[in-house]
Protein backbone atom coordinates (compact mmCIF):
# COMPACT_ATOMS: atom_id res chain seq x y z
CA UNK A 1 0.00 0.00 0.00
CA UNK A 2 0.79 3.21 -0.09
CA UNK A 3 3.10 5.10 2.80
CA UNK A 4 3.72 8.13 3.82
CA UNK A 5 6.73 9.19 6.04
CA UNK A 6 6.11 12.04 8.20
CA UNK A 7 9.31 13.58 10.01
CA UNK A 8 9.90 14.79 12.55
CA UNK A 9 7.49 12.79 14.82
CA UNK A 10 7.69 14.91 17.88
CA UNK A 11 9.32 18.53 17.94
CA UNK A 12 9.90 20.56 21.01
CA UNK A 13 10.19 24.59 20.69
CA UNK A 14 10.32 27.82 22.17
CA UNK A 15 7.01 29.95 21.99
CA UNK A 16 7.74 32.45 18.94
CA UNK A 17 9.75 30.36 16.79
CA UNK A 18 9.13 29.00 13.44
CA UNK A 19 7.96 25.39 13.14
CA UNK A 20 8.69 23.66 9.45
CA UNK A 21 7.44 19.43 9.15
CA UNK A 22 7.11 17.70 5.77
CA UNK A 23 5.98 14.13 4.46
CA UNK A 24 7.62 12.27 1.03
CA UNK A 25 6.18 8.95 -0.26
CA UNK A 26 7.62 7.13 -3.01
CA UNK A 27 4.12 7.29 -4.81
CA UNK A 28 2.42 10.14 -6.27
CA UNK A 29 -0.41 12.06 -5.05
CA UNK A 30 -3.35 14.43 -6.71
CA UNK A 31 -4.15 16.03 -3.11
CA UNK A 32 -2.10 16.61 -0.09
CA UNK A 33 -3.75 17.59 2.76
CA UNK A 34 -2.73 18.41 6.58
CA UNK A 35 -4.44 18.25 9.71
CA UNK A 36 -4.25 18.79 13.22
CA UNK A 37 -5.45 16.85 16.29
CA UNK A 38 -6.08 17.70 19.35
CA UNK A 39 -6.38 15.39 22.05
CA UNK A 40 -9.82 13.55 22.25
CA UNK A 41 -10.63 15.12 19.11
CA UNK A 42 -11.03 14.27 15.42
CA UNK A 43 -8.55 16.12 12.93
CA UNK A 44 -9.65 19.63 11.85
CA UNK A 45 -8.19 20.26 8.11
CA UNK A 46 -5.53 23.02 8.21
CA UNK A 47 -5.05 23.44 4.75
CA UNK A 48 -5.21 21.52 1.12
CA UNK A 49 -3.23 21.83 -1.74
CA UNK A 50 -4.46 20.12 -5.14
CA UNK A 51 -1.63 21.20 -7.72
CA UNK A 52 2.22 20.43 -7.77
CA UNK A 53 3.79 23.40 -6.62
CA UNK A 54 0.82 24.98 -5.33
CA UNK A 55 1.87 27.25 -2.09
CA UNK A 56 -0.88 28.38 0.15
CA UNK A 57 -1.39 30.18 3.42
CA UNK A 58 -4.00 30.04 6.20
CA UNK A 59 -2.94 32.46 8.88
CA UNK A 60 0.29 32.00 10.27
CA UNK A 61 0.31 28.46 8.15
CA UNK A 62 2.15 28.02 5.03
CA UNK A 63 2.09 24.90 3.03
CA UNK A 64 3.56 23.35 -0.40
CA UNK A 65 2.86 20.58 -3.00
CA UNK A 66 6.08 19.45 -3.84
CA UNK A 67 6.71 19.60 -8.22
CA UNK A 68 7.37 15.81 -7.48
CA UNK A 69 4.14 15.16 -6.47
CA UNK A 70 5.77 12.92 -3.62
CA UNK A 71 6.30 15.66 -1.08
CA UNK A 72 4.39 18.61 1.16
CA UNK A 73 5.89 20.35 3.51
CA UNK A 74 3.82 22.64 6.49
CA UNK A 75 4.99 25.61 8.28
CA UNK A 76 4.10 27.11 11.35
CA UNK A 77 5.31 30.96 12.16
CA UNK A 78 5.60 32.33 15.16
CA UNK A 79 4.10 29.76 17.27
CA UNK A 80 2.17 29.75 20.13
CA UNK A 81 0.71 27.55 23.15
CA UNK A 82 -2.51 27.09 21.31
CA UNK A 83 -0.35 24.96 18.32
CA UNK A 84 0.33 22.07 20.50
CA UNK A 85 -0.94 19.32 18.70
CA UNK A 86 -0.83 16.78 16.36
CA UNK A 87 0.01 17.03 12.58
CA UNK A 88 -1.11 14.44 10.11
CA UNK A 89 -0.35 15.09 6.35
CA UNK A 90 -2.53 13.09 4.30
CA UNK A 91 -2.86 12.48 0.89
CA UNK A 92 -5.08 11.14 -2.20
CA UNK A 93 -9.14 10.16 -1.76
CA UNK A 94 -8.95 7.98 1.31
CA UNK A 95 -6.32 9.90 2.94
CA UNK A 96 -3.31 7.98 3.52
CA UNK A 97 -2.21 9.28 6.75
CA UNK A 98 1.11 9.81 7.63
CA UNK A 99 2.39 9.00 11.27
CA UNK A 100 1.87 12.80 12.87
CA UNK A 101 4.25 14.78 14.44
CA UNK A 102 3.59 15.69 17.88
CA UNK A 103 4.22 19.72 18.77
CA UNK A 104 5.15 21.02 21.59
CA UNK A 105 5.21 24.02 22.66
CA UNK A 106 7.09 25.38 25.69
CA UNK A 107 6.78 28.92 26.90
CA UNK B 1 -25.69 19.77 13.85
CA UNK B 2 -22.94 21.21 11.68
CA UNK B 3 -20.55 18.80 12.18
CA UNK B 4 -20.22 14.71 11.56
CA UNK B 5 -21.52 12.69 14.92
CA UNK B 6 -19.92 9.36 16.08
CA UNK B 7 -21.56 7.43 18.74
CA UNK B 8 -21.17 6.55 21.31
CA UNK B 9 -17.90 8.80 22.15
CA UNK B 10 -16.66 6.00 24.34
CA UNK B 11 -17.38 2.10 24.33
CA UNK B 12 -15.95 -0.44 26.69
CA UNK B 13 -16.87 -4.10 25.75
CA UNK B 14 -15.39 -7.46 26.77
CA UNK B 15 -13.50 -9.49 24.46
CA UNK B 16 -15.60 -11.97 22.22
CA UNK B 17 -18.49 -8.92 22.29
CA UNK B 18 -20.10 -7.57 19.47
CA UNK B 19 -20.06 -3.87 18.56
CA UNK B 20 -21.87 -1.09 16.86
CA UNK B 21 -20.24 2.51 16.35
CA UNK B 22 -22.75 4.95 14.65
CA UNK B 23 -21.32 7.90 12.09
CA UNK B 24 -23.95 10.64 11.22
CA UNK B 25 -22.19 12.47 8.04
CA UNK B 26 -22.74 16.65 7.27
CA UNK B 27 -26.21 16.65 6.08
CA UNK B 28 -25.95 16.39 2.02
CA UNK B 29 -22.55 14.95 2.25
CA UNK B 30 -22.23 11.57 -0.23
CA UNK B 31 -19.15 10.41 0.48
CA UNK B 32 -18.32 8.59 3.93
CA UNK B 33 -15.13 7.22 5.57
CA UNK B 34 -14.36 4.76 8.42
CA UNK B 35 -10.89 5.05 9.96
CA UNK B 36 -8.77 3.93 13.25
CA UNK B 37 -6.58 5.35 15.01
CA UNK B 38 -4.73 3.16 17.22
CA UNK B 39 -2.53 4.81 20.06
CA UNK B 40 0.06 7.27 19.29
CA UNK B 41 -0.21 6.41 15.68
CA UNK B 42 -1.96 7.63 12.28
CA UNK B 43 -4.89 7.05 10.85
CA UNK B 44 -6.00 3.62 8.69
CA UNK B 45 -8.26 3.84 6.13
CA UNK B 46 -10.91 0.95 6.52
CA UNK B 47 -14.03 1.70 4.17
CA UNK B 48 -15.32 4.06 1.91
CA UNK B 49 -19.06 4.96 0.54
CA UNK B 50 -20.15 6.81 -2.35
CA UNK B 51 -23.98 7.70 -2.90
CA UNK B 52 -25.40 4.14 -4.41
CA UNK B 53 -22.06 2.95 -5.39
CA UNK B 54 -20.62 -0.19 -3.70
CA UNK B 55 -18.26 0.72 -1.20
CA UNK B 56 -14.40 0.67 -1.21
CA UNK B 57 -13.79 -2.20 1.66
CA UNK B 58 -10.16 -2.64 0.93
CA UNK B 59 -9.11 -1.42 4.25
CA UNK B 60 -10.99 -3.67 6.00
CA UNK B 61 -8.59 -5.59 8.37
CA UNK B 62 -10.68 -8.83 8.97
CA UNK B 63 -14.06 -10.87 8.08
CA UNK B 64 -15.01 -9.76 11.82
CA UNK B 65 -15.27 -5.90 10.09
CA UNK B 66 -18.57 -4.52 8.17
CA UNK B 67 -19.95 -1.43 7.89
CA UNK B 68 -23.50 -0.05 6.35
CA UNK B 69 -24.94 3.34 5.11
CA UNK B 70 -28.60 3.10 4.99
CA UNK B 71 -30.32 5.51 2.83
CA UNK B 72 -27.35 7.16 1.74
CA UNK B 73 -27.01 9.11 5.19
CA UNK B 74 -25.94 7.23 8.65
CA UNK B 75 -23.63 4.68 8.59
CA UNK B 76 -22.86 1.85 11.22
CA UNK B 77 -19.06 0.07 11.41
CA UNK B 78 -19.72 -3.06 13.31
CA UNK B 79 -17.00 -5.38 14.90
CA UNK B 80 -17.69 -9.02 15.60
CA UNK B 81 -16.34 -11.02 18.40
CA UNK B 82 -13.74 -8.34 19.40
CA UNK B 83 -10.12 -8.61 19.82
CA UNK B 84 -7.91 -6.68 22.14
CA UNK B 85 -6.14 -5.57 19.44
CA UNK B 86 -9.52 -3.83 17.91
CA UNK B 87 -8.56 -1.53 20.73
CA UNK B 88 -8.89 1.98 18.96
CA UNK B 89 -10.56 5.60 18.19
CA UNK B 90 -12.66 4.83 15.46
CA UNK B 91 -13.13 8.02 13.63
CA UNK B 92 -16.27 9.19 10.59
CA UNK B 93 -15.52 11.35 7.79
CA UNK B 94 -17.79 12.53 5.04
CA UNK B 95 -16.78 15.01 2.00
CA UNK B 96 -19.45 16.94 -0.59
CA UNK B 97 -18.64 13.89 -2.97
CA UNK B 98 -15.97 11.80 -4.08
CA UNK B 99 -12.28 12.53 -5.31
CA UNK B 100 -9.25 14.24 -4.70
CA UNK B 101 -10.79 17.93 -4.77
CA UNK B 102 -12.94 16.98 -2.05
CA UNK B 103 -11.57 17.50 1.92
CA UNK B 104 -12.84 15.08 4.38
CA UNK B 105 -14.08 16.69 7.37
CA UNK B 106 -14.14 14.37 10.69
CA UNK B 107 -16.01 13.70 13.95
CA UNK B 108 -14.81 13.44 16.86
CA UNK B 109 -14.12 9.21 17.01
CA UNK B 110 -15.22 6.97 19.41
CA UNK B 111 -12.94 5.49 21.72
CA UNK B 112 -13.24 1.38 21.59
CA UNK B 113 -11.59 -0.52 24.20
CA UNK B 114 -11.56 -4.47 24.67
CA UNK B 115 -10.85 -5.76 28.09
Amino acid sequence: GQQLNQSPQSMFIQEGEDVSMNCTSSSIFNTWLWYKQDPGEGPVLLIALYKAGELTSNGRLTAQFGITRKDSFLNISASIPSDVGIYFCAGRRQLTFGSGTQLTVLP
Amino acid sequence: GAGVSQSPSNKVTEKGKDVELRCDPISGHTALYWYRQSLGQGLEFLIYFQGNSAPDKSGLPSDRFSAERTGGSVSTLTIQRTQQEDSAVYLCASSPAAGNAQPQHFGDGTRLSIL
